[in-house]
């Protein structure tokens, strides 16, 4: 079946300017999450959706970053005013309902020159 | 908060050898242990995990180990093959009933397997 998928692949923006990230999680996993991977590191934490609801955002770094997931299957991470250091690859999981297991996509990766 | 170090950050074998990653976590409360392997240009992919209440876990070539009074984690491949080359990453997380798991991971380990 279908994964994770995310949209677009790759971003290139400018500073200052604003930027929505995509993903559409595998049909019918309850849990989403965003992660943030900069050069040679793991992926951190930013955002849990369970259902509609932003579960746990203690993830994002300031309040210029925003997700919504508004009927409980896409999601859109939301950055306004861009700065360089919010370059890296914004990585989306699922997993079904009660599950450890989260199943991750491609990523994008953003650019902000 | 949790905290996974991960070790070593570069690892290179023979094709055939096995290869070994160590993990140790910080909080005692963490009770699922993950592992992932990301190919470059993509995104971190299962391939074993294990739960509190396991020691071991095996699929094929690939074993993870749990030492929960030491707080550390392993994989082992064995019998490693050049498509084995990738970063893997270890990670951990805590799942309360009804709460979320979020992932804190390792810095990655990237594993070059030689002809």
């Amino acid at each position: 079946g279908a994964g994770v998928s995310q949209t677009p692949s790759n971003k290139v923006t400018e500073k200052g300017k604003y930027v929505e990230l995509r993903c559409d999680p595998i049909s019918g996993h309850t849990a989403l999450y965003w992660y943030r991977q900069s050069l040679g590191q793991g992926p951190e934490f930013l955002i849990y959706f369970q259902g509609t609801g932003a579960a746990d955002d203690s993830g994002l770094p300031n309040d210029r970053f925003f997700a919504v997931r508004p009927e409980g299957s896409v999601s859109t991470l939301k950055i306004q005013r861009t700065e360089r250091g919010d370059s890296a690859v914004y990585l989306c999981a699922s997993s079904p309902t009660m599950s450890d297991t989260q199943y991750f996509g491609p990523g994008t990766r953003l650019t902000v020159l | 908060g949790e905290n996974v170090e991960q070790h070593p950050s570069t690892l290179s074998v023979q094709e055939g050898d096995s290869a070994v990653i160590k993990c140790t976590y910080s909080d005692s409360a963490s009770n699922y242990f993950p592992w992932y392997k990301q190919e470059l240009g993509k995104g971190p992919q299962l391939i074993i995990d294990i739960r509190s209440n396991v020691g071991e876990k095996k699929d094929q070539r690939i074993a993870v180990t749990l030492n929960k009074t030491a707080k550390h984690f392993s994989l082992h491949i064995t019998e490693t093959q050049p498509e084995d080359s990738a970063v893997y990453f270890c990670a951990a997380s805590r799942k309360d009933t009804g709460t979320a798991s979020k992932l804190t991971f390792g810095t990655g380990t990237r594993l070059q397997v030689t002809l």
